[in-house]
């Protein structure tokens, strides 16, 4: 089954800075790869994703990259706030399976 | 406008004693999950339907079953929970599986006494 492997698993940044998270996954056939915000106590909320057919994807502050090759992609946070702190997850995902894959999760806290 | 609805939002029971959570959906979608969230975990899939098509996780224990009664609604069975079954238990729909986005509801947080 698939793999997902993401890094850090905390990042701690200033306010304004620029957040990465990683994330590698083992099965070539996922074709799907969001990546979930989940505040202290409620559900994740999806705030970008990516198809396998796409390298970049942007929305305002946030962008994802995805390198199908090495079988990584990441997420990139600019101009980072206070409110950005939360657990972020990426998920890689395959038609087929009908299911997404979760990655262990990433711990980012902004500090004013 | 809550499209993805969990209840209850806290359960309490008692060790061995059988549990039932459930989910509906205002989304018409044909997919729904069901996940277990323990703290500091990543969500990890237990089952999921699509339409009535069942689909068990290889490594979800015996003692969690799942019944869809129809499109909008989900149970999670825990016929003996144990006190490792103390988690967040979240519902997601999809409307066609992946890659789709996944809706997910608010949770339930169950307690085993």
């Amino acid at each position: 089954g698939e793999n997902v492997e993401q890094h850090p698993s905390t990042l701690s940044v200033q306010e304004g800075d620029s957040a990465v998270i990683k994330c590698t996954y083992s099965d070539s056939a996922s074709n799907y790869f969001p990546w979930y915000k989940q505040e202290l106590g409620k559900r994740p909320q999806l705030i970008i994703d990516i198809r396998s057919n796409v390298g970049e994807k942007k929305d305002q502050r946030i962008a994802v990259t995805l390198n199908k090759t090495a079988k990584h992609f990441s997420l990139h946070i600019t101009e980072t706030q206070p409110e950005d702190s939360a657990v972020y997850f990426c998920a890689a995902g395959n038609t087929n399976a009908g299911k997404s894959t979760f990655g262990d999760g990433t711990t980012l806290t902004v500090k004013p | 406008d809550a499209m993805v609805i969990q209840n209850p939002r806290y359960q309490v029971t008692q060790f061995g004693k059988p549990v039932t959570l459930s989910c509906s959906q205002t989304l018409n979608h044909n997919v729904m999950y069901w996940y277990q969230q323990k703290s500091s975990q990543a969500p990890k899939l237990l089952f999921h339907y699509y339409d009535k098509d069942f689909n068990n996780e290889a490594d979800t224990p015996d003692n969690f079953q799942s019944r869809r009664p129809n499109t909008s609604f989900c149970f999670l069975d825990i016929r003996s929970p144990g006190l490792g079954d103390a988690a967040m238990y979240l519902c997601a729909t999809s409307r066609e599986g992946t890659p789709e986005t996944q809706y997910f509801g608010p949770g339930t947080r169950l307690l085993v006494l």
